[in-house]
């Protein structure tokens, strides 16, 4: 079975602080991706990776970066964290279909 | 960016009773469907990956059906139990680099 990590299940964090979220994968999966899902909305992507050093903007990627220096590992950056990223972020990873996903990370940001 | 409905948003029924729900999408570029399950406090897992126009796919209780041309896919839960109680998230597949564009879901609610 594919396995997908995130570091963390609940994160709490202050305005302006440099956030890390981690993702990991142990199935060898080319891409991953970062979403981040709020009431009301679907799964948003925040951006994902095809390949190792390689990243693509997803709908809504202001505020956040990305690292993908090995393949399974894809890490979400947030520069400086601000109230309105707080949110729940889920990690996945695909080689062809379907999608595996992480639990999630709840994120607040006071 | 795609346009995806589902309806309705939350639904509450009896254990034992049927259900359905619907995902709707715009019918150009269509390349698959994909419908998760997501438990709270799980992550969400797969349920089908949806390609042909008239595709059914079944698994237990939990059937789907699709029309591509359309753009409608039915998820249905015979004899619902209170642990199919989730949101249910479609999320069609449709060409540059292999993106999925996700529904807001459905949450199903059902009681004993």
């Amino acid at each position: 079975d594919v396995k997908v990590t995130q570091s963390s299940r609940y994160l709490v964090k202050r305005t302006g602080e440099k956030v890390f979220l981690e993702c990991v994968q142990d199935m060898d999966h080319e891409n991953m991706f970062w979403y981040r899902q709020d009431p009301g909305l679907g799964l948003r992507l925040i951006y994902f990776s095809y390949d190792v050093k390689m990243k693509e903007k997803g709908d809504i990627p202001e505020g956040y970066s990305v690292s993908r220096e090995k393949k399974e590992r894809f890490s979400l950056i947030l520069e400086s964290a601000s109230t309105n990223q707080t949110s729940m972020y889920l990690c996945a990873s695909r080689q062809n279909q379907p999608q595996h996903f992480g639990d999630g990370t709840r994120l607040s940001i006071l | 960016i795609l346009n995806v409905e589902q309806s309705p948003q939350s639904l509450h029924v009896q254990e034992g009773d049927s259900t359905n729900f619907t995902c709707s999408f715009p019918s150009s570029n269509f390349y698959a469907l994909h419908w998760y399950r997501w438990e709270t406090a799980k992550s969400p897992e797969a349920l089908f990956v949806m390609t042909l126009n008239g595709d059914e796919k079944k698994k237990g209780r939990i059937s789907a059906t699709l029309n591509t041309k359309e753009g409608y896919s039915y998820l249905y839960i015979k004899g619902s139990q209170p642990e199919d109680s989730a949101t249910y998230l479609c999320a069609p597949f449709s060409g540059g680099y292999n993106k999925l564009i996700f529904g807001a879901g459905t949450r199903l609610a059902v009681h004993p």
